[in-house]
């Protein structure tokens, strides 16, 4: 079965270009989670979805940062305008939610952002 | 608030060793707890998990983890290490007062094992 899927895997801009950063869930998951990781802050949450409707998105750093599931299938991550603050592993995640907080998350490989 | 703190960032053995990787928390409800582990450029899978019933709990791997709700601690051992445990380490709790899988992750310790 395939996993999470995200793309790409590595991307390197120069400050103030937009980024957007893509996630295919695992079929049959409904909820959706994006993090970031970086060496000083560890993982955080940034926003999650529960059957394509944002739940919580207080982890969102500021306004240029957008999220959006339009569909079971597919999420993006959009960063505009970008800075090198940003510069950080973004992961996507996703569970099947059943009723109860197994807290069971299937991680994508990442993907790696590099803000000049 | 509720917080997960793994003692040391990086923790090294020697293979065959005993690896003992720790992890507190806070909770004000009986929580959730799960170890994840990071292979290098890749993302967290899950190691194991506490939700109710037993307090020993065995994962993959070999790793096994106790839920010690006087010492709010759910520690990770593994009798004797093997080369390929060299990752990273994390330990989660489920946020309270929230939705279901949200959680919140320690800073992470890194195991490295030598031979």
């Amino acid at each position: 079965d395939a996993g999470v899927i995200q793309s790409p895997r590595h991307e390197v801009t120069e400050m103030g270009q937009e980024v957007t950063l893509r996630c295919k869930p695992i079929s049959g998951h409904n909820s959706l989670f994006w993090y970031r990781q970086t060496m000083m802050r560890g993982l955080e949450l940034l926003i999650y979805f529960n059957n394509n409707v944002p739940i919580d998105d207080s982890g969102m750093p500021e306004d240029r940062f957008s999220a959006k599931m339009p569909n079971a299938s597919f999420s993006t991550l959009k960063i505009q305008p970008s800075e090198p603050r940003d510069s950080a592993v973004y992961f996507c995640a996703s569970s099947h939610y059943q009723g109860v907080a197994t807290g069971e998350l299937f991680f994508g490989e990442g993907s790696r952002l590099t803000v000049l | 608030a509720q917080s997960v703190t793994q003692l040391g960032s990086h923790v090294s053995v020697s293979e065959g060793a005993l690896v003992l990787l720790r992890c507190n928390y806070s909770s004000s409800v009986p929580p959730y707890l799960f170890w994840y582990v990071q292979y290098p450029n890749q993302g967290l899978q899950l190691l194991l998990k506490y939700t109710t019933g037993a307090t020993l709990v065995k994962g993959i791997n070999g790793f096994e983890a106790e839920f010690k709700k006087s010492e709010t601690s759910f520690h990770l051992t593994k009798p004797s290490a093997h080369m390929s445990d060299a990752a990273e380490y994390f330990c989660a709790v489920t946020r309270t007062g929230g939705s279901q899988g949200n959680l919140i992750f320690g800073k992470g310790t890194k195991l490295s094992v030598k031979p």
